[in-house]
């Protein structure tokens, strides 16, 4: 039973440029939710995929965009990077009815922009 | 507004011995979940515990236990027998229900097993 897969593990961005981060849920899990950790902090939600739709955001600007997909994996971009959208983002999958029991998070994916 | 605060940024325990780490909260809610997760170096949060707020007794998972003082707004937790492999960053949290389901995490406390 594959757990939640982040692709890719690192990756290098210089300021200005746009960025696509990817997630597959783990097996039986229809909602994705992705959050940013800045070194030396907790997770901050960004928003949450449900149904191929945003069902719920964070207080993140609109320049963080998302897509999920009909296999229920998800896409989180980014357009012109800052500095500080370094970070690790993180997802996680769970089922509509039940989030708090089954949230299941991936190993991260590591943005740095230089 | 949620707010979670942990007070320690880091701690160290001698292996076997038993440590208690801290957790504050503000919410407004009567309804919700706490959370404690462990991210080892491998960076995957890893469920180590939770507590609904509408149950009185602790949670209790193994080696891993909580206080929960609802009135005080506290969440510690307590491992006991501490083993090397417990070396992490551990995040207390919270979630509302039915609001997207989305964490509020604490900054972490980063906790060293010393063997």
């Amino acid at each position: 039973d594959a757990g939640v897969t982040q692709s890719p593990t690192h990756l290098i961005k210089t300021r200005g440029q746009q960025v696509t981060l990817r997630c597959s849920p783990k097996s039986g899990h229809d909602t994705v939710s992705w959050y940013q950790q800045a070194l030396g902090q907790g997770p901050q939600f960004i928003f949450q995929y449900y149904e191929e739709e945003e069902r719920q955001r964070g207080n993140f600007p609109d320049r963080f965009s998302g897509h999920q997909f009909p296999n229920y994996s998800s896409e989180l971009n980014v357009n012109a990077l800052l500095l500080g959208d370094s970070a690790l983002y993180l997802c996680a999958s769970s089922w509509g009815g039940v989030a708090n029991y089954g949230y299941t998070f991936g190993s991260g994916t590591r943005l740095t922009v230089v | 507004a949620q707010t979670v605060t942990q007070s320690q940024p880091e701690m160290s325990v001698q292996e076997a011995e038993t440590v208690t780490l801290s957790c504050t909260y503000d919410t407004s809610e009567n309804n919700y979940y706490l959370f404690w997760y462990k991210q080892p170096p491998s960076r995957q949060m890893i469920l180590v515990i939770r507590q609904e707020a509408y149950k009185q007794q602790n949670a209790t998972e193994n080696r891993f236990s909580v206080n929960f003082q609802k009135a005080a707004k506290s969440f510690s937790l307590k491992i006991s027998d501490s083993q090397l492999g417990d070396t992490a960053m551990y995040f207390c949290a919270f979630m509302k229900p039915n609001t997207g389901n989305q964490f509020y995490f604490g900054t972490g406390t980063s906790l060293t097993v010393i063997p």
